[in-house]
């Protein structure tokens, strides 16, 4: 876990609030993605950046809005959720991004688990 | 469009007995498949990987996997459950032509004394 970082591990919001989750990769790589897991549900694809462009954009609701600072760090700021977004928000990276290919494995983080009042 | 099927959400079985756990694929492509690991209130772990080589793939922890074309399929199995095995098991797909991951629903693996 220590190549894949995320802070908090644990955050409780209300609705009204403004916060932002950090990952952080010490691993070198170029490609980060953030993903939700939500209980009984696959695991889902919110955003990906490859050297530091977004290269992805899986429908997420504008209330999520992603960061990529330089290609170790990815934030996703969170603004006016609503509870069905309580979920564990796992950020994970990669060499590069998913291309024709080629297909890097990808490291993840243990995760925020986010709980929306 | 590439899709993966768990075919059991959940396996129990007792310490020292074999594993299998079931996933089925949909591929247009000649499709990359991983096994990955979640221990509770941890990230995914990567098992093993299968990118066109061997079939056979082996991984971490006595774990692997056999990648059958002709029934798209990608088994993970274990010869002998230990307790720390007590997981929850991702298969997922993603193929050449440059799309993203797609995570099956996931298999909870209860191991019993």
């Amino acid at each position: 876990e220590t190549g894949v970082t995320q802070t908090p591990r644990h955050l409780v919001m209300g609705m009204t609030n403004k916060k932002s989750l950090k990952c952080e990769q010490h691993l070198g790589h170029n490609a980060m993605y953030w993903y939700k897991q939500s209980a009984k549900k696959p695991l889902e694809l919110m955003f990906v950046y490859n050297f530091k462009e977004q290269t992805e954009n899986n429908s997420v609701p504008s209330r999520f809005s992603p960061e990529c600072p330089n290609s170790s760090h990815l934030f996703l700021h969170l603004h006016t959720l609503q509870p069905e977004d309580s979920a564990l928000y796992l950020c994970a990276s990669s060499q590069e991004a998913p291309a024709a290919g080629s297909t890097d494995t990808q490291y993840f983080g243990p995760g925020t688990r986010l709980t929306v009042l | 469009a590439q899709s993966v099927t768990q075919l059991d959400s959940h396996v129990s079985v007792s310490e020292g007995t074999p594993v299998l756990l079931r996933c089925n694929y949909s591929s247009s492509y000649s499709p990359s498949l991983f096994w990955y690991v979640q221990h509770p209130n941890k990230g995914l772990q990567l098992l093993l990987k299968y990118t066109s080589a061997a079939t056979l793939v082996k991984g971490i922890n006595g774990f692997e996997a056999e990648f059958k074309k002709s029934e798209t399929s990608f088994h993970l199995t274990k010869p002998s459950a230990h307790m720390s095995d007590a997981a929850e098991y991702f298969c997922v797909v993603s193929d050449l032509g440059g799309n993203k991951l797609v995570f099956g629903a996931g298999t909870i693996l209860r191991v019993k004394s």
